[in-house]
């Protein structure tokens, strides 16, 4: 079936740095797509969220770009803090579908 | 805190039992969707209610089921339980009226240990 994956498992990066995490996806047919971070212990957190009609959405120190000529979607934090050390995902959502297609996740681990 | 509260926290079970979860939704929220989470891995859709009734489901067997109740909020129950049951299971309310993005919260889940 088609699924949404990951590139990376694991990110490690320097506090201060701008960290980019990376998704691909197969489903072109999806209205939303969402990217999500967990925390040990806790449900997934909304971070951002995208259109399938738009290209590029930034938030505080967030910026998803969506890119559907290569189904890939990417994350992009500036200025990455230790508290932003967790496991991402990226989602789809499909309207008809009611439903949220979660990707493997990426660990992003920050060094102080 | 996103409003959304599951019940309990952690649950160990003997394989073959049945198991009842619980969430409450957010408030003004008249959707609720179930997850499982396999260590390690992203979430699964198990499915979704809305107005009490199942509103779309993923690829889990009949002994998945659920009910939500006229307060929206709902109930996963499974029966005979399986080893691979073992799990973190998400609650996920949002809006059916406003989609999902922004307006859908999860809880902090339930931590299910089949043994």
């Amino acid at each position: 079936g088609e699924n949404v994956g990951l590139h990376l498992p694991t990110l490690s990066v320097q506090e201060g740095d701008n960290s980019i995490i990376n998704c691909a996806y197969s489903n072109s047919a999806s209205d939303y797509f969402i990217w999500y971070k967990q925390e040990s212990g806790k449900g997934p957190q909304f971070i951002i969220d995208i259109r399938s009609n738009m290209d590029k959405r930034q938030g505080q120190r967030v910026t998803v770009l969506l890119n559907k000529t290569v189904k890939h979607l990417s994350l992009q934090i500036a200025a990455t803090q230790p508290g932003d050390s967790a496991v991402y995902f990226c989602a789809e959502y499909t309207n008809a579908g009611n439903m949220l297609t979660f990707g493997g996740g990426t660990r992003l681990m920050v060094k102080p | 805190e996103t409003g959304v509260t599951q019940s309990p926290t952690h649950l160990i079970k003997t394989r073959g039992q049945q198991v009842t979860l619980r969430c409450s939704s957010q408030s003004g929220h008249n959707t609720v969707s179930w997850y499982q989470q396999a260590l390690g891995q992203g979430p699964q859709f198990i499915f979704q209610y809305y107005r009490e009734e199942e509103n779309g489901r993923g690829n889990f067997p009949p002994r998945f089921s659920g009910l939500q109740f006229p307060n929206y909020s709902s109930e996963l129950n499974v029966n005979a339980l399986e080893l691979d049951d073992s799990a973190l299971y998400l609650c996920a309310s949002s809006s059916v009226n406003r989609g999902w993005g922004t307006e859908a919260f999860f809880g902090q889940g339930t931590r299910l240990t089949v043994v």
